[in-house]
């Protein structure tokens, strides 16, 4: 069965600091990966996608996640840290069956 | 495109009563989720469509929960009767292709 560990459930960086969101993934076959964002009382927004090629991918508000197919990981990253960036955060997989199951979450603060 | 459009936004009801939550796909979208978001148990995965048709129900805790989908732009979810454990914030997703697109959710509160 697939599954998505997101081992931290919240991380602590200071403004224009690096940051890493982590994500770990077991699945068969080729994985589709994704991360979404989601601000309080909203819904979840669509970040970034791995399907295929490069490993690196970039998305939207300048994040960018690394897929790594021997560590089984999907890692999001951002080279300067905002404010703006504070919220929740969830890593997904999606397999050949087309269900998609979420990690649970981290929670990331960006520290003024 | 409007994006997913769930109703009602916001829901407080009395345990025992019959909950209805609506969802309207983004306009060509062939797959529809529905999610539930808790404290305690995150994002859960309760059924899924392809096409109109349930392929997927596991996710489903009980049988006073049912989805239908009766045709592409329309979906519902139904608790009847509702609980209070039944709290929590739903979300409608569809999607045509890979990505999946989230509504705003509806937020339920059973007292």
């Amino acid at each position: 069965a697939q599954s998505v560990a997101q081992p931290e459930d919240q991380v602590n960086v200071a403004e224009g600091n690096p940051l890493t969101v982590k994500c770990t993934y077991s699945v068969s076959g080729n994985p589709y990966l994704f991360w979404y964002v989601q601000y309080p009382n909203r819904g979840l927004q669509f970040l970034l996608k791995y399907i295929t090629g490069d490993n690196l991918v970039k998305g939207s508000y300048g994040f960018e996640a690394e897929f790594n197919k021997s560590q089984t990981s999907f890692h999001l990253k951002k080279p300067s840290a905002l404010v703006s960036d504070s919220a929740l955060y969830f890593c997904a997989v999606r397999n050949r069956d087309d269900k998609i199951i979420f990690g649970k979450g981290t929670r990331l603060h960006i520290l003024p | 495109d409007a994006g997913v459009i769930q109703s009602p936004r916001h829901e407080v009801t009395e345990m025992g009563q019959e909950v209805t939550l609506r969802c309207k796909p983004i306009s060509g979208h062939d797959y529809l989720f529905w999610y539930r978001q808790t404290m305690m148990r995150g994002l859960e995965l309760l059924i899924y469509f392809n096409n109109n048709v349930p392929i997927d129900d596991s996710g489903m805790p009980e049988d006073r929960f049912s989805a239908k989908m009766p045709n592409a732009s329309f979906s519902t979810l139904k608790i009847q009767p509702s609980e209070p454990r039944d709290s929590a914030v739903y979300f409608c997703a569809s999607s045509f292709g890979n990505t999946i697109y989230f509504g705003e959710g509806s937020w339920l509160t059973v007292v």
